[in-house]
């Protein structure tokens, strides 16, 4: 079952769009929302995150939109740069944040197109 | 700062051989885990250690031990490589800030069995 899902897979955008990335879940007790940046060759890292209470948080280019009674959060990248592109993953945990009960979407794969 | 080193980078080895990856950090940090990243179905959590000779099983630990004989250092076993089997396997290390953990990953053992 699986209880973080991303959508889509892999996304293409051109240099200085807005690059939208989805993420929804099932299980209500989720309460944190850390999205995590791949590049190749490195292990992910966190970029920004989320708590249930809020329904935006913004990061420079990066914002996460939140609306908790759809279950469901975006990531959106304005002005995309080619830098960018990355594997973004969405996780989710229960209050507290524990990462021992982390659950990780797929990703998604984004390229920037200069 | 801090980083995750794992070795070796680049594991091959033959089916049914036992097999071990080291992960060393210098954040100090208390909680060390294992995930392992298959191509298209994200992170799945293998063992974590709260602390120093401490260890729990993940959702994905059959197949697999681990050790955790010092804070900075935590190794994982392949009990019995699978023929044809193809992973990344991630380090991470964490810190607790604003009430949620954030995880530092390394860059990974990319595992092929023969």
């Amino acid at each position: 079952q699986q209880q973080v899902r991303q959508s889509p897979q892999s996304l293409t955008v051109w240099e200085g769009e807005t690059a939208i990335l989805n993420c929804s879940y099932e299980n209500s007790a989720f309460d944190y929302f850390p999205w995590y940046q791949q590049f190749p060759g490195e292990g992910p890292a966190l970029l920004i995150a989320i708590r249930s209470v809020s329904d935006k948080k913004e990061d420079g280019r990066f914002t996460i939109f939140f609306n908790k009674r759809e279950k469901k959060l975006s990531l959106h990248i304005t002005d995309s740069q080619p830098g960018d592109s990355a594997t973004y993953f969405c996780a989710a945990s229960p209050s507290g944040g524990s990462n021992y009960k982390l659950t990780f979407g797929k990703g998604t794969l984004l390229t920037v197109t200069p | 700062g801090g980083i995750i080193t794992q070795t070796p980078k680049f594991l091959i080895g033959q089916e049914g051989q036992k097999l071990t990856l080291k992960c060393q950090q210098n954040f100090n940090h208390d909680t060390m885990y294992w995930y392992r990243q298959d191509s298209g179905k994200g992170l799945r959590l293998i063992y974590y250690s709260i602390t120093e000779n401490d260890l729990q099983k993940g959702d994905l630990s059959e197949g697999y031990d681990a050790s955790r004989e010092k804070k900075s250092s935590f190794s994982l076993t392949v009990t019995s490589a699978q023929k044809n089997e193809m992973a990344v396997f991630l380090c991470a290390s964490s810190i607790r800030t604003g009430g949620a953990d954030t995880l530092y990953f390394g860059a990974g053992t990319r595992l092929s069995v023969l």
